[in-house]
C-alpha cells in the first residue's frame, strides 16, 4: 500500500513552459485535493475533487487545470508556468465522510 | 470570506514548558476543525478532528479542544521530538487551512 503518490519531486521550469504533476493513491479515496505551501502562506487550496468526474476550485486556482478521470489519479496542470507557482505542491486524499486527509510528500517546482 | 488564523506564528519552549497554540476560524459550511503536524521536508500528517464545540482529543502529550469559535492545542510537558509546524485546518467538502504554528522545544 504505497498511500499518496507524487512525481515529480522536483522540477525547474522557464517562464510560459506547460507540464503535469502526478498524483495517484491507491487507498480508493472519494476525495482529492491539491496544496500548494509557500513560507509564511500555509498550505492553500488550488483544486479539490470529490470523485471521479467531478471537481471544483480552491482558494487559488487561476492557472492551474485538473481532471479525475479515474479514483486513483487526479493530475494538476500548469498552462503557461509563471514564476508565482514557484512553490511545493502537495496532493492528498481522504475517505468520503472522514476528515483524515493523506499527503504525499510533495513537489517542489521552480519557474525561472 | 473562510478563514483559518492560527497564533503565534512561532513559539520557542523549553523542555517541559506546557502551552497552548491558537486556532480562530470563519468558514461557512463547517463541518470539522482539523489539526495536522508537518516535519521540515514533509507533507502533513494527521492529528486530529474536533466536530462539536466542548469536545476534546487526546494524543500522547497534545490536547485538542474546540469552542464556537476557536480551537487549541495544548502541549504538555513537551520533549524535543515535539518540534514542527502545527497546522490547523476547517471545512467539509473544501477544507482550508492556517498558516500554521512554528513550535521549536529546546532541551
Amino acid at each position: 500500500n504505497a498511500g499518496v503518490t507524487q512525481t515529480p519531486k522536483f522540477q525547474v521550469l522557464k517562464t510560459g513552459q506547460s507540464m503535469t504533476l502526478q498524483c495517484a493513491q491507491d487507498m480508493n479515496h472519494e476525495y482529492m485535493s491539491w496544496y500548494r505551501q509557500d513560507p509564511g502562506m500555509g498550505l492553500r487550496l488550488i483544486h479539490y475533487s470529490v470523485g471521479a468526474g467531478i471537481t471544483d476550485q480552491g482558494e487559488v486556482p487561476n492557472g492551474y487545470n485538473v481532471s479525475r478521470s479515474t479514483t486513483e489519479d487526479f493530475p494538476l496542470r500548469l498552462l503557461s508556468a509563471a514564476p508565482s507557482q514557484t512553490s511545493v505542491y502537495f496532493c492528498a486524499s481522504r475517505r468520503h465522510g472522514l476528515y483524515e486527509q493523506y499527503f504525499g510528500p510533495g513537489t517542489r517546482l521552480t519557474v525561472t | 470570506e473562510d478563514q483559518v488564523t492560527q497564533s503565534p506564528e512561532a513559539l520557542r519552549l523549553q523542555e517541559g514548558e506546557s502551552s497552548s497554540l491558537n486556532c480562530s476560524y470563519t468558514v461557512s459550511g463547517l463541518r470539522g476543525l482539523f489539526w495536522y503536524r508537518q516535519d521540515p521536508g514533509k507533507g502533513p500528517e494527521f492529528l486530529f478532528t474536533l466536530y462539536s464545540a466542548g469536545e476534546e482529543k487526546e494524543k500522547e502529550r497534545l490536547k485538542a479542544t474546540l469552542t464556537k469559535k476557536e480551537s487549541f492545542l495544548h502541549i504538555t510537558a513537551p520533549k524535543p521530538e515535539d518540534s514542527a509546524t502545527y497546522l490547523c485546518a476547517g471545512g467539509d467538502d473544501k477544507i482550508i487551512f492556517g498558516k500554521g504554528t512554528r513550535l521549536h522545544i529546546l532541551p
